[in-house]
Formats: structure tokens, sequence, C-alpha cells
């Protein structure tokens, strides 16, 4: 139980486009959802909060214009990379907090994209 | 702020121990540790809430210092399929996690 599903898990996208990443609770509902980016061989940064009906929560020095972030169901979170350059190019990936947990006790994560800008 | 961990790195010979340390500059309120495989996400190992818990996990335990605002995490008998990046995950009360800045581990024959 408590899957994410995050989807594409590889997109290669033109400089200047726009890339939506989706994250899907399957078996729960996620209140809250977590917005990570990684670079090779490097910690996983928070990026944003996600909160369902609300407006993201962002990280200091995290572009909220650049990075789009909805939360418009209790099941789905998605994250628009706009205007990409090639500097995006990274590892995303989203995690969402168990059900039944208290704050800060369990969270589960998605599989990633492997964003590539050219 | 993110957690600092030592060593950056390490390699182990098939069966030998390791210690990991993370570090935090902020009060915590509970630990995490996650093991990530290349180009995968990383996969949860256990939780750590109370000063002073240890938790256990196969040839996996770890143990979490409040006071002094640290964690441990300790390998024993290391295998192959230990190999990967460690992360321990901080949260300070509130429900965000902050990852620490990761220890290479790599296991050889």
């Amino acid at each position: 139980g408590a899957v994410v599903s995050q989807h594409p898990s590889r997109v290669i996208c033109k400089s200047g486009t726009s890339v939506k990443i989706e994250c899907r609770s399957l078996d729960f509902q996620a209140t809250t959802m977590f917005w990570y980016r990684q670079f090779p061989k490097k910690s996983l940064m928070l990026m944003a909060t996600s909160n369902e009906g609300s407006k993201a929560t962002y990280e200091q020095g995290v572009e909220k214009d650049k990075f789009l972030i909805n939360h418009a169901s209790l099941t789905l979170s998605t994250l628009t990379v706009t205007s990409a350059h090639p500097e995006d190019s990274s590892f995303y990936i989203c995690s969402a907090s168990l059900p039944g947990t208290g704050i800060g006790y369990g969270y589960t994560f998605g599989s990633g994209t492997r964003l590539t800008v050219v | 702020q993110q957690p600092v961990q030592s060593p950056q790195a390490v390699i182990l010979r098939e069966g030998e121990d390791a210690v990991i340390n993370c570090s935090s500059s902020k009060a915590l309120y509970s630990v995490h540790w996650y093991r990530q495989k290349h180009g995968e996400a990383p996969v949860f190992l256990m939780i750590l809430l109370k000063g002073g818990e240890q938790k256990g996990h196969e040839k996996i335990s770890a143990s979490f210092n409040e006071k002094k605002q640290q964690s441990s995490l300790y390998l024993t008998a290391s295998q192959l399929s230990y190999s990967g990046t460690y992360f321990c995950g901080a949260t300070g009360g509130g429900n965000k996690l902050t990852f620490g800045t990761g220890t290479q581990l790599k296991v050889e024959l």
C-alpha cells in the first residue's frame, strides 16, 4: 500500500519548452506532497511543499514562476518546468506523507523523473 | 541547512562493518534513513523518533542521540546489495524532510 506513481520516468525536451511531471498517490489521499531535485552524485534538495487546494510553499532560492506546482486533488500533484533550460536538467522526485502517521513520521517516494533539456 | 554526513564515501569488502554518521545543526524531531541506487528513488530503511532510540532491520540498525542532534547507521556483515548512497533525513517538528549530504557506500568481493 501507500504507493506514489510518478510520470514520466524520462523526458527529453527542447530549450524554451515546458514539461509537466505528474505524481499520483494510488491507494491513499495525499494532502501534502513534496518535490525534490537531485543533481548527479548530490543529495536530494527540497524544492517545494505541495498542499491540496492551496498554493505551494517554495524553498528559498526556488523560482516559483519557473517551477509551477499544482495540487488540485487529493491524489495528484504536478510540477511544470516552464521555459526549460539545459541547467534545469536533473532528477526530480516527488514524495507524500504516509497516511495514518504523525507529522514527519513516514514518507513514500515516486520513482523519479529524469529531465534532459537540449 | 541540511544535515552533514560522514564519511562522504566508504569502500568495504563483503562481510565488513561500517558506520555512517548524520549530524544536524538544528533540533531534530525524527531521523530517517534511506538507501538510493543509481538512477532510482530512495528506499526507506527506518525511522527513529525518540532520543536514544535504536532500531534494527536485519543487519542494519541505527541510533538517535537527540541531545547531540546526531544519528548513526550501523551496517554489519555487509553484502554486495548494500552498495548505494545512504541518506539521513531529518524533520524539525514540521513535515518537511530534509536530506543529509549523503554517503556513498561500495561493497566489493
